[in-house]
C-alpha cells in the first residue's frame, strides 16, 4: 500500500532553534497537509499545500509541496516550548479515478522537543 | 463556533461490551471518517462515510459498526469482536478543497 516516510521520528532541541521536517513518498499527491497533536488531543490542521512548489508560511511556520508532488517539508523557525508536540504529515493522492474521497496516507509523526 | 464534538473524552469497557463513541459536526461537511491511533503509528482509517446513509470500510474496520443517519452525525460502535479496542480515537471530517479537520478525540479504556 501507499506509504509516507516522515522524519526524522523525535527532536530534541534547543529553544530559538529552527526546526525541518520531512515527507516523502513514492506515490503522487494532490494535496500536502500539515498538523499539530499535542497530548491526548486531537491534530489541528497547520498548513494545507494544493499545487507543487507551493510554499506557504504561517506564523513562524513554513511548509513546501515538493515540484516532483512526492515529498513536502515543515520548517518551524525560532522554536518556542509551546512548539513541543507531534507533527505529522498527510497526503491526497492521486487515484486512478482521479477523484479524491479524502481517504489520505498519513506519516507516523515527528515528536519535537523543545529545551527553555 | 464550528467544528466537530467527539464524546465522552474518556470511556472504559469491560470485556465483551459494545461501546459507542459519538461523533457530530457543524461544518455542513458531506464527508466524515473514524480513524484509530496507538502509539507510534501513524493514523488507520476504520470507516468512511462519503453521504448520508453510506458508508465504507477503511482498513481496518473489523470489530467495528457505523451508521450515517443525519449529515450532522456519524456514531462509531467497538463491538466485543475487536480484540484489542483500548485506543485512541478520532473523528474527522473532510472539505472538498482538500482539508480534513479533526474533534478532540475519544480515549477508550478496555478493563
Amino acid at each position: 500500500g501507499q506509504q509516507l516516510n516522515q522524519s526524522p521520528q523525535s527532536m530534541f532541541i534547543q529553544e530559538g532553534e529552527d526546526v525541518s521536517m520531512n515527507c516523502t513518498s513514492s506515490s503522487i499527491f494532490n494535496t500536502w497537509l500539515w498538523y499539530k497533536q499535542d497530548p491526548g488531543e486531537g491534530p489541528v490542521l497547520l498548513i494545507a499545500l494544493y499545487k507543487a512548489g507551493e510554499l506557504t508560511s504561517n506564523g513562524r511556520l513554513t511548509a513546501q509541496f515538493g515540484i516532483t508532488r512526492k515529498d513536502s517539508f515543515l520548517n518551524i523557525s525560532a522554536s518556542i516550548p509551546s512548539d513541543v508536540g507531534i507533527y505529522f504529515c498527510a497526503g491526497d493522492p492521486i487515484r486512478n479515478y482521479g477523484g479524491s474521497q479524502g481517504n489520505l496516507i498519513f506519516g507516523k509523526g515527528t515528536k519535537l522537543s523543545v529545551k527553555p | 463556533d464550528g467544528g466537530i464534538t467527539q464524546s465522552p473524552k474518556y470511556l472504559f469497557r469491560k470485556e465483551g461490551q459494545n461501546v459507542t463513541l459519538s461523533c457530530e459536526q457543524n461544518l455542513n461537511h458531506d464527508a466524515m471518517y473514524w480513524y484509530r491511533q496507538d502509539p507510534g503509528q501513524g493514523l488507520r482509517l476504520i470507516y468512511y462515510s462519503q453521504i448520508v446513509n453510506d458508508f465504507q470500510k477503511g482498513d481496518i474496520a473489523e470489530g467495528y459498526s457505523v451508521s450515517r443517519e443525519k449529515k450532522e452525525s456519524f456514531p462509531l460502535t467497538v463491538t466485543s469482536a475487536q480484540k484489542n479496542p483500548t485506543a485512541f480515537y478520532l473523528c474527522a471530517s473532510w472539505t472538498y478543497t482538500g482539508e480534513l479537520f479533526f474533534g478532540e478525540g475519544s480515549r477508550l479504556t478496555v478493563l
